[in-house]
């Protein structure tokens, strides 16, 4: 099976910087996904991490490091839209790479 | 990305009802998969929807309760059957394009069964 671990909630305020951890513990890994979540809406796909580093989008960007069962996902210039759960869900190799997600973690951005 | 329609968007039903849910997608995709996300939850995968043949289910869930068709490559169906309370969810449609692609979801079924 796969342990995937966020913390369950944080706040941060408006204009700063989050950085929200992923640990996962699995065999055959394949690849790390990122998915942001708004209440009572469907996930939307933020980003991707395959290979270890750092891949940047815009105000967001999202760190792997396979050795270590990492990832985080940083986001930037923190605005209240940015307010919603952001999932993190690991694929694995060797079948049909469908990801398995973590439980999720709430960010609650204040003014 | 593929455009994903689900519906009904949302129902309220009784014990022992069934409800099919539907997905239809604008683009042939390879891949497309039911989800359930109960209440605080995140995402469980229910099953893999297979083009022509029988869907291939996640441990804890079955065919008779959770029976689902994919006729073609951009349609599926999932019927939760004879629903309890604690059938109570979000259903969640969600295609890829293949090993690797990232999901893409519907925008999810609301159900909540009394």
């Amino acid at each position: 099976g796969q342990n995937i671990d966020q913390p369950t909630e944080m706040t941060a305020t408006e204009g700063a910087i989050v950085q929200i951890n992923c640990t996962y513990q699995t065999s055959g890994f394949n690849g790390l996904f990122w998915y942001q979540q708004h209440a009572g809406e469907a996930p939307t796909f933020l980003s991707y991490n395959v290979l270890d580093g750092l891949e940047e989008k815009g105000r967001f960007s999202s760190f792997l490091s396979r050795s270590k069962g990492y990832s985080y996902l940083l986001l930037k210039e923190l605005q209240m839209k940015d307010s919603a759960s952001y999932l993190c869900a690991v694929s694995k190799t060797g079948g049909s790479y469908i990801p398995t997600f973590g439980r999720g973690t709430s960010l609650i951005v204040h003014p | 990305s593929a455009v994903i329609s689900q519906k009904p968007s949302r129902d309220i039903c009784q014990r022992g009802t069934s409800l099919t849910i539907q997905c239809q997608v604008d683009s042939q995709v390879t891949m497309m998969f039911w989800y359930r996300q109960q209440p605080g939850q995140s995402l469980t995968l229910i099953a893999t929807a297979n083009q022509g043949s029988e869907a291939t289910y996640e441990s804890g869930f079955v065919i008779d309760k959770f029976p689902i068709s994919r006729p073609n490559l951009t349609f599926s169906t999932l019927t939760v059957s004879n629903m309890s309370p604690e059938d109570s969810s979000i259903y969640l449609c969600s295609v890829a394009g293949g090993p690797n692609s990232p999901l893409h979801f519907g925008n999810g079924t609301r159900l909540t069964v009394t």
